[in-house]
Order: C-alpha cells, then sequence, then structure tokens
C-alpha cells in the first residue's frame, strides 16, 4: 500500500511564524498535492508538483510555497502564518502517466495560527 | 468552469437499507471517476473508481456511470452505522490530469 506520511497531526503556531509542512510518499509516486480543507468549503487546491523541482499553483496559492527537492518529499511552507490559514492540510500523492489510479492521502495536519 | 455536484445531505438511512449517493460533473469529456470516504477529522480514503459506463461492485459498494447523462452514483448495501462518513465524487477532466472535487455528501447511518 502506498503510504503518504505527514509530519505533525496537530500544529499550533503563532501568527507571523514561517511554518513547514512535511509531506513524504513511499511508493515513487510522480505527482504530489497540497490541499486546505475548511467546513463548507470543501478541499481546495493550493500548490502541486509533477517532478522534482517542479511546482505549480493551484487555486489559491497566495500566502504558501512549496519545495521538492526529492521525489518521496514535498513541503508546503507558511512564510508567515496568518489566523486565517488556520485549516486542516492535506497532502496528496499519485503516478504519473496516462491512467490516473486516483489520489493518496496523508492523515492530515490540523493547524492552529494564534 | 469545472464543476462537480453533490447534495451536502445529511443523507439520513436507517440501517440494513440501500444508500444511494449521486454527483454530476459538467464535462461529457471526462474519463476518470472516483469516490473517497472521508470520516469526521480524518483524511481521504479511496473507496471506488470507475472508468467506463455501467455498474462495478466491490462488497457491499457499488459505483454506477452514466456518461450520456453525466452522472455517477455509489449505492452502499446493507448501509452501517459505521458507513456514517461524508463522501466525496471526484472526476479527472480530459484538459488535464487533475481531480475535481464535488463538496461531499454526509450520509448517516441510525442504528
Amino acid at each position: 500500500d502506498v503510504k503518504v506520511t505527514q509530519s505533525s497531526r496537530y500544529l499550533v503556531k503563532r501568527t507571523g511564524e514561517k511554518v513547514f509542512l512535511e509531506c513524504v510518499q513511499d511508493m515513487d509516486h510522480e505527482n504530489m498535492f497540497w490541499y486546505r480543507q475548511d467546513p463548507g468549503l470543501g478541499l481546495r487546491l493550493i500548490y502541486f508538483s509533477y517532478d522534482v523541482k517542479m511546482k505549480e499553483k493551484g487555486d489559491i496559492p497566495e500566502g504558501y510555497s512549496v519545495s521538492r527537492e526529492k521525489k518521496e518529499r514535498f513541503s508546503l511552507i507558511l512564510e508567515s502564518a496568518s489566523t486565517n490559514q488556520t485549516s486542516m492540510y492535506l497532502c496528496a500523492s499519485s503516478l504519473g502517466g496516462q491512467i490516473n489510479y486516483g489520489y493518496t492521502f496523508g492523515s492530515g495536519t490540523r493547524l492552529t495560527v494564534v | 468552469q469545472k464543476e462537480v455536484e453533490q447534495n451536502s445531505g445529511p443523507l439520513s438511512v436507517p440501517e440494513g437499507a440501500i444508500a444511494s449517493l449521486n454527483c454530476t460533473y459538467s464535462d461529457r469529456g471526462s474519463q476518470s471517476f472516483f469516490w473517497y470516504r472521508q470520516y469526521s477529522g480524518k483524511s481521504p480514503e479511496l473507496i471506488m473508481s470507475i472508468y467506463s459506463n455501467g455498474d462495478k461492485e466491490d462488497g457491499r459498494f457499488t459505483a454506477q456511470l452514466n456518461k450520456a447523462s453525466q452522472y455517477v452514483s455509489l449505492l452502499i448495501r446493507d448501509s452501517q452505522p459505521s458507513d456514517s462518513a461524508t463522501y466525496l465524487c471526484a472526476v479527472i477532466y480530459p484538459a488535464g490530469n487533475m481531480l475535481t472535487f464535488g463538496g461531499g455528501t454526509r450520509l448517516m447511518v441510525k442504528p
């Protein structure tokens, strides 16, 4: 089974802090994604990556950046955390290629910014 | 605008009944469709995928796809309280290789 591991289950940070959320997958997937999920707003795509050192903006990239230095690791960075970034953050990965077999999600990080 | 529409619910069914969850999508060229289950406070878990018209069965779950009418549904037979969760429909649009998610339907199975 593909395993997608997010480094923290719960995180509390102060406004203005730089926050790093780490995601590692162990099945050599090409594609990796960062979403946030808020009540009533569903899953919203922040950034995604199709390859090492490659990144593309999703629907809500403002206030975030990403890093993918190795194929298995995709990091989400909150440059200066704000209270409106309090949310559940979900990392996902998938195989590349013509057929998409769906995403595998990590267990999520619930971030609270105070 | 790529859209995947689901009734947010809650859909309430008694234990042992069939739960029917529906999803419509806007792009007729879509080829791949997925159902995810998400328990409260947890991450989504892939439970079914379907790629061609018709039914696909896996245990108590049946996914149904009708491309002409642009809908995909999930039937859960013999519903159990443990099936109570939010079910997300996801579609791959032909222009890219990414999933577009619906807002989810909350299912409540009452003992």
